[in-house]
């Protein structure tokens, strides 16, 4: 699975839009981007995932560039229980794969 | 729906001792994975179960650790002896049959060796 390269701290004041980077330009044409978070130490979370066309759900977008080497979480509306470390993590697809993480950003939302 | 849920939460054990966590994944879940975090680094996979089979368990550090999956439903991983390195957060997860689904994480346990 391809490596990922992300910001290891970033703030983001309460409501305002949180954009978290992510870097994987030698993602292979195949492989998906990943997107989990960790609050405190409670277990991985997952947020959401896409190949290569954008992605929305309930709690996220994921804007992936169109050359694929880097994406975009954007949480629209972040809230102190947003703090947490994102791990942007890519993973082969068709497959049930593990899922390899690396060091993550770590979001503070602040009040 | 229940999540998946690890037992315990807590465990404080000496070294040269044996202890058993374990891992009850989302009901019809045939995939469920152990990961583990020691102090200061970061999450590491441990293995992968099919139903019942061991898929890949290419991140086991080393014999001390046995992992099993009864039927294809809960899981337990078993270390014996504990050494001191083993503390950490150990954490289950599981996903559905199938291609990119999301996985689902439990709390994790915390385990204490010392």
């Amino acid at each position: 699975d391809a490596k990922t390269t992300q910001p290891p701290s970033m703030d983001c004041a309460e409501g305002r839009a949180a954009n978290l980077p992510c870097n994987h330009s030698t993602i292979s044409g195949n492989e998906y981007v990943y997107w989990y978070r960790q609050i405190h130490s409670q277990g991985p979370q997952y947020i959401i995932h896409g190949l290569k066309n954008n992605e929305t759900n309930e709690m996220a977008s994921l804007i992936i560039t169109e050359d694929r080497k880097s994406s975009t979480l954007i949480l629209p509306h972040a809230t102190l229980r947003d703090t947490a470390v994102y791990y942007c993590i890519v993973r082969g697809a068709g497959s049930a794969r593990q899922l390899t993480f690396g060091s993550g950003t770590q979001l503070t939302v602040l009040p | 729906e229940a999540g998946v849920t690890q037992f315990p939460s807590h465990s404080v054990i000496e070294k040269g001792q044996t202890v058993t966590l374990r891992c009850d994944p989302i009901s019809g879940h045939d995939n469920l994975y152990w990961y583990r975090r020691v102090m200061g680094k970061e999450i590491k996979f441990l293995l992968h179960f099919v139903k019942e089979s061991k898929q890949d368990e290419s991140g086991m550090p080393n014999n001390r650790f046995l992992a099993e999956r009864t039927g294809g439903t809960y899981s337990t991983l078993k270390v014996q002896p504990a050494e001191l390195e083993d503390s950490g957060v150990y954490f289950c997860a599981s996903s559905q049959r199938g291609m990119n689904t999301e996985a689902f994480f439990g709390q994790g346990t915390r385990l204490t060796v010392v």
